[in-house]
């Protein structure tokens, strides 16, 4: 199972809107509405921002949604703010019921 | 407060084994799927397995990478989960994190324990 693929950066500067893309396959992205989004500060564990495609845990801010379209989804980050800087990753889980993860992208803040 | 530890990372040999654990608290651990990744150094997220609940089985799936070396398996009366592996190389060299799954996502995450495959 090859990785998702991802941007490796985006950038925008505060208060700006930025997207990321998450391009996966037929078997995996484009099958299932079951893909999330993790942020990692440096030297942190992940934290879950989004879960199947566009639903947000409690606690994190509405600034961040999901969507999808065919075999790629997409997070976007509005109303950026400088505490939003950290990588982000995808992840899907595919028709062999294993899970696949992206490549992963480095969002800075200007 | 939910949470999971991590324990069991250090330095071995290229060949040898390993046993990771990771220690639930503050949540029903029997009712979750509990998945195991990694992260090389400078790299990204690996999904490495997961482990059913015993609801749905206990089974486990793992990624192709480690598919045949590594083994995930549970106890539920301790509320750990633990991946076993076998047959280390050099680029098994990684922290390795423990995931509590819930709908098909990742919301609980560990600190993470340090594994290095080294002669």
């Amino acid at each position: 199972q090859s990785a998702l693929t991802q941007p490796p950066s985006v950038s925008g500067s505060p208060g700006q809107s930025v997207t990321i893309s998450c391009t996966g396959a037929s078997s995996d992205v484009g099958s299932y509405n079951r893909v999330s989004w993790y942020q990692q500060p440096p030297g942190t564990a992940p934290k879950l921002m989004i879960y199947e495609v566009s639903n947000r845990p409690s606690g994190v801010p509405d600034r961040f949604s999901g969507s999808k379209s065919g075999n790629t989804a997409s997070l976007t980050i509005s109303g950026l703010q400088a505490e939003d800087e950290a990588d982000y990753y995808c992840g899907s889980y595919t028709s062999i019921s294993t899970y696949v993860f992206g490549t992963g992208t480095k969002v800075t803040v200007l | 407060e939910v949470q999971l530890v991590e324990s069991g990372g250090g330095l071995v040999q290229p060949g040898r084994s390993l046993r990771l654990s990771c220690t639930a608290s503050g949540f029903t651990f029997g009712d979750y799927a509990m998945s195991w990744f990694r992260q090389a150094p400078g790299k990204g997220l690996e999904w490495v397995g997961f482990v059913r609940s015993k609801r749905f089985g206990g089974t486990t799936e793992y990624a192709s990478s480690v598919k045949g070396r590594f083994t995930i398996s549970r106890d539920d009366s301790k509320s750990i989960a633990y991946l076993q592996m076998n047959s280390l190389k050099t680029e098994d060299t990684a922290v390795y994190f423990c995931t509590r799954d819930s709908h098909f996502a990742f919301d609980i995450w560990g600190q993470g324990t340090m594994v290095t495959v080294s002669s």
